[in-house]
């Protein structure tokens, strides 16, 4: 079983919808979660955070279920340049600071 | 400018050739790392670095070796390239954290 899991999609998703993504991890010991955006062709750049309380930037919403081991991505009023591929990212050793990326989540807003 | 560069951003090479990717940054970041990323594989680290004396294998590091020449620089040699070596790299940048990391526009390599 792969440490971190995205379905890869890809996503259609028509300008002004919302949409969700989930991502599973497989180690209960892993501390910290984060989504990463990378454009096609281009470097993997951090969006946002998870934090075990769920938070919100803008039009991103970011939820967190260690229960279940999984983070979901929410993306409300979908506009054309959320188009990217989405990486759910974990740190999954105790004590060595090293990023799991999973293999992304691709988006597509059609206009 | 920006603040993580990598050279070359392309590269043909053929197998059996040694080859040097460069990673500078100008972030002042201790943490550097190297990735490669393949289709359906995702982002898999290559090696790490947390200072300039220190120097950590990550999960794929056999065929590759690293260098860190200053707290800016950060090279990666393959030794002998093989075609599955063909990827695109990544050098990335962290601070005390390596939670967020700072990536470079990468370099597409193909062996041949």
């Amino acid at each position: 079983r792969k440490e971190v899991e995205q379905d890869p999609g890809p996503f259609n998703v028509p300008e002004g919808a919302t949409v969700a993504f989930n991502c599973t991890y497989s180690n209960s010991a892993s501390q910290s979660f984060f989504w990463y955006r990378q454009d096609c062709r281009k470097e993997p750049k951090l969006l946002m955070s998870v934090y075990s309380s769920g938070n919100e930037d803008g039009r991103f919403t970011a939820q967190l279920n260690r229960a279940s081991q999984y983070i979901s991505l929410l993306i409300r009023d979908s506009k054309l340049s959320d188009s990217a591929t989405y990486l759910c990212v974990v740190n999954t050793l105790f004590g060595n600071e090293k990023l799991t990326f999973g293999t992304g989540t691709r988006l597509t807003i059609i206009p | 400018d920006a603040d993580v560069t990598q050279t070359p951003r392309n590269r043909i090479t053929k197998t059996g050739k040694r080859i040097m990717l460069e990673c500078s940054q100008t972030k002042g970041h201790d943490r550097m790392y190297w990735y490669r990323q393949d289709p359906g594989l995702g982002l898999r680290l290559i090696y790490y670095s947390f200072d300039v004396k220190d120097i950590n294998k990550g999960e794929i590091s056999d065929g590759y070796s690293v260098s860190r020449q200053a707290q800016a620089k950060f090279s990666l040699s393959l030794e002998s390239a093989i075609p599955n070596q063909t990827a695109l790299y990544f050098c990335a940048t962290s601070g005390q954290s390596s939670y967020e990391q700072y990536f470079g526009p990468g370099t597409r390599l193909t062996v041949t």
